[in-house]
């Protein structure tokens, strides 16, 4: 029973495109985040949700924008997809902002590839 | 602007010895410091924390230090397996919500 599930796994897609990632947590969390890891293997920030609250934003394109239908769920669409936006992204959870002491909950990535 | 540096892209060991990863950063706000595994095709696994206001948290076999003055944390763990072969992440966090987290050290604990 995954506490972090995200679908699809992996994603080939043309540049141009619009395209979703969604994310499920099992574990009654609170917050919930976005993260993109890029070539060089940095996790960074995207956005992060409070109980369905955008608390953390991040610079990033208007192309990407987050939603939250319930704390258990946070999707990602991304419209007009381009060469750079390739990169494994990952959901993850925590109780409460900040992940002070006891670190987050990752799901298992979604490779997305643009073509 | 690298808040969270890990200057090691890879450290090999052998069975039985001990690892140590570094870590650096440069927001004196940080007040939590974490460290993660992540195998590959997996996400990153939490590991261990530290707050700020502590210099050692040991559990089990792995043990994190942090020294606030050198604006430095290490992970060791001791002894090494062949299963601690992994990808380890480094990260910082401060009440501002968000954790920041390095480019990552890959371990490899030779049987």
């Amino acid at each position: 029973d995954t506490a972090v599930s995200q679908t699809p796994k992996y994603l080939v897609t043309q540049m141009g495109n619009d395209k979703s990632i969604k994310c499920e947590q099992n574990l009654g969390h609170d917050t919930m985040y976005w993260y993109k890891q890029d070539s060089k293997k940095f996790l960074k920030i995207m956005f992060s949700y409070n109980n369905k609250e955008l608390i953390i934003n991040e610079t990033v394109p208007n192309r990407f924008s987050p939603k939250s239908p319930d704390k258990a769920h946070l999707n990602l669409h991304i419209n007009s997809l381009e060469l750079g936006d390739s990169a494994v992204y990952f959901c993850a959870s925590s109780q409460g902002t900040g992940a002070r002491n006891y670190g987050y909950t990752f799901g298992s990535g979604t490779r997305l590839t643009v073509v | 602007d690298q808040q969270v540096k890990q200057n090691s892209p890879s450290l090999s060991v052998q069975e039985g010895r001990i690892s140590i990863l570094n870590c650096d950063y440069t927001n004196s706000m940080f007040d939590y410091f974490l460290w993660y595994k992540k195998y590959p095709a997996e996400g990153p696994t939490f590991l261990i924390s530290i707050s700020s206001i502590k210099d050692k948290n040991e559990d089990g076999r792995f043990t994190v230090f942090l020294n606030k003055s050198a604006k430095h944390l290490s992970l060791h763990i001791v002894p090494s397996q062949p299963g601690d072969s992994a990808v380890y992440f480094c990260a910082a966090s401060s009440n501002a919500g968000k954790s920041t987290f390095g480019d990552g050290t890959t371990l490899t604990v030779k049987p």
